[in-house]
């Protein structure tokens, strides 16, 4: 069964830093999407993507953070000026169309910042 | 914006008995509602969804309901194995913002003991 990949699966960093997480929906997908779970935490929508651009995103997804998908697979997140508050799982999923279709998650990356 | 709220928060049951969890949304608009089961460490995986036009619907040991007119929606498992243990988000997605977010209820925590 397809599965969307996420990379690293562990992300350290230094507080200021930039991350950029990686993602690889299921190969005939057509949305895109990031969520963010705080350890004990419930799942958090971040943004969504389609055709190239962002759909939604919400309060959270502010000017810290963009999303690309600069190839015909990848998918990532960038975070800039990284604060301990960005501490999560952070986990990419995707659904072959949009509204009222599963969303499959990948395995998340862990950020960790110092 | 969507809120959905989940009870209980924790929940253990004897092995073989059922096991119900409740949700509630507050967008009348929402019209897709799909249970996630996440594992400690692990992706949240998809087990049962549930559109706005149905009313029930099973897939082996696990339904669900949905009362569009109360706003709630259940998930059953019915003779609890060990390993239904997990933590089980239900979530909602509407028509509003375009990008077919899932907006998620807070989890619950299911173990099943032997």
């Amino acid at each position: 069964e397809p599965e969307v990949t996420q990379t690293p699966s562990h992300q350290v960093t230094q507080m200021g830093q930039e991350v950029i997480l990686r993602c690889v929906p299921i190969s005939n997908h057509l949305y895109f999407y990031w969520y963010r779970q705080i350890l004990g935490q419930k799942v958090e929508f971040l943004v969504s993507f389609y055709n190239n651009e962002i759909s939604e995103k919400s309060e959270i997804f502010d000017d810290q953070f963009s999303v690309e998908r600069p190839d015909g697979s990848n998918f990532t997140l960038k975070i800039r000026s990284t604060k301990l508050e960005d501490s999560a799982m952070y986990f990419c999923a995707s659904s072959e169309s949009g509204r009222g279709q599963p969303q499959h998650f990948g395995d998340g990356t862990r950020l960790s910042i110092l | 914006g969507e809120n959905v709220e989940q009870h209980p928060s924790t929940l253990s049951v004897q092995e073989g008995d059922s096991a119900v969890i409740k949700c509630t949304y507050s967008d009348s608009a929402s019209n897709y509602f799909p249970w996630y089961k996440q594992e400690l460490g692990k992706r949240p995986q998809l087990i049962i969804d549930i559109r706005s036009n149905v009313g029930e619907k099973k897939d082996q040991r696990i339904a669900v309901t949905l009362n569009k007119t109360a706003k709630h929606f259940s998930l059953h498992i019915t003779e609890t194995q060990p390993e239904d243990s997990a933590v089980y988000f239900c979530a909602a997605s509407g028509l509003t913002g375009g990008g077919n977010k899932l907006t998620f209820g807070t989890g619950t925590q299911l173990k099943v003991e032997l």
